[in-house]
C-alpha cells in the first residue's frame, strides 16, 4: 500500500549512548559497502566505507564491521548526538556492476 | 567547494505534464548518476553516465524517462507524460569514478516532485 516504507525500524537512544545500526547484504559477490547519513530534506551524506577484504574500519566516532559469513554490516556510534539524527542507509557495491545499491534504511532518534 | 547542485529543489505538476531536473555536479567529477527515492526507501539507480555517455541505463523507464549530459558536465533528466506513481524525490550524485573504483558518490539535496 501507500504506507510501505514509510515505517523505518526507528533506533532511539539517549545522547551520550552508543548507537549500532544494522544492515544485511543481499549479494555475496559484493566488494565495496558504504554507509550513508540522510537529514530530512537532504541527499544522502558519505559517513564511511568498507572494502570486502577488511572487517572493521574505524573513523572519528564511527566504525564498521563487516561480516561477510553472514552478509552483515553494522555502523557503531560512539557518544551518540542530536545531530546524528537522520536515517542512515548501508549501500553495497556488486563486483563488475559499479553500481551501488542501498538497503532500507533506520531511523535514529536521538534524544537529548 | 560547491557541492552538487540541483534545481528545482521542488516541483508540483499535473499527471500528464512533461518535467524537466536539472543536476550541476561538482567540478571535475566525471561519472554522474540520477537516483530515485520513494518516501522512506533507499535511493534506486535510474542513470549512470561516464562522462557524456550513458554507460548504465537499464533502470531507466524509458517510455517516458529520458537523460543527457551534453558536454559531459551538467545533465537533464526528463519525464514525459508524467504519472502519479513519479511522485519522489529525484536525487543527481557525481563521484571521481564509479563506484567500483571506490569513489564516493556525492549527493545534492535532490528535486522533489509531486504528480497530482
Amino acid at each position: 500500500g501507500e504506507n510501505v516504507g514509510l515505517h523505518l525500524p526507528t533506533l532511539s537512544v539517549q545522547e551520550g549512548d552508543n548507537s549500532i545500526i544494522n544492515c544485511a547484504y543481499s549479494n555475496s559477490a559484493s566488494d565495496y559497502f558504504i554507509w550513508y547519513k540522510q537529514e530530512s530534506g537532504k541527499g544522502p551524506q558519505f559517513i564511511i566505507d568498507i572494502r570486502s577484504n577488511m572487517d572493521k574500519r574505524q573513523g572519528q566516532r564511527v566504525t564498521v564491521l563487516l561480516n561477510k559469513t553472514v552478509k552483515h554490516l553494522s555502523l557503531q556510534i560512539a557518544a551518540t548526538q542530536p545531530g546524528d539524527s537522520a536515517v542512515y542507509f548501508c549501500a553495497e557495491n556488486r563486483a563488475g556492476f559499479q553500481k551501488l545499491v542501498f538497503g532500507t534504511g533506520t531511523r535514529l532518534l536521538v534524544s537529548p | 567547494e560547491a557541492g552538487v547542485v540541483q534545481s528545482p529543489r521542488y516541483k508540483i505538476i499535473e499527471k500528464k505534464q512533461p518535467v524537466a531536473f536539472w543536476c550541476n555536479p561538482i567540478s571535475g567529477h566525471n561519472t554522474l548518476y540520477w537516483y530515485l527515492q520513494n518516501l522512506g526507501q533507499g535511493p534506486e539507480l535510474l542513470i549512470r553516465y561516464e562522462n557524456e555517455e550513458a554507460v548504465d541505463d537499464s533502470q531507466l523507464p524509458k517510455d517516458r524517462f529520458s537523460a543527457e549530459r551534453l558536454k559531459g558536465v551538467d545533465s537533464t533528466l526528463k519525464i514525459q507524460p508524467a504519472e502519479l506513481g513519479d511522485s519522489a524525490v529525484y536525487l543527481c550524485a557525481s563521484s571521481l569514478e564509479a563506484a567500483e573504483a571506490g569513489h564516493e558518490q556525492y549527493f545534492g539535496p535532490g528535486t522533489r516532485l509531486t504528480v497530482t
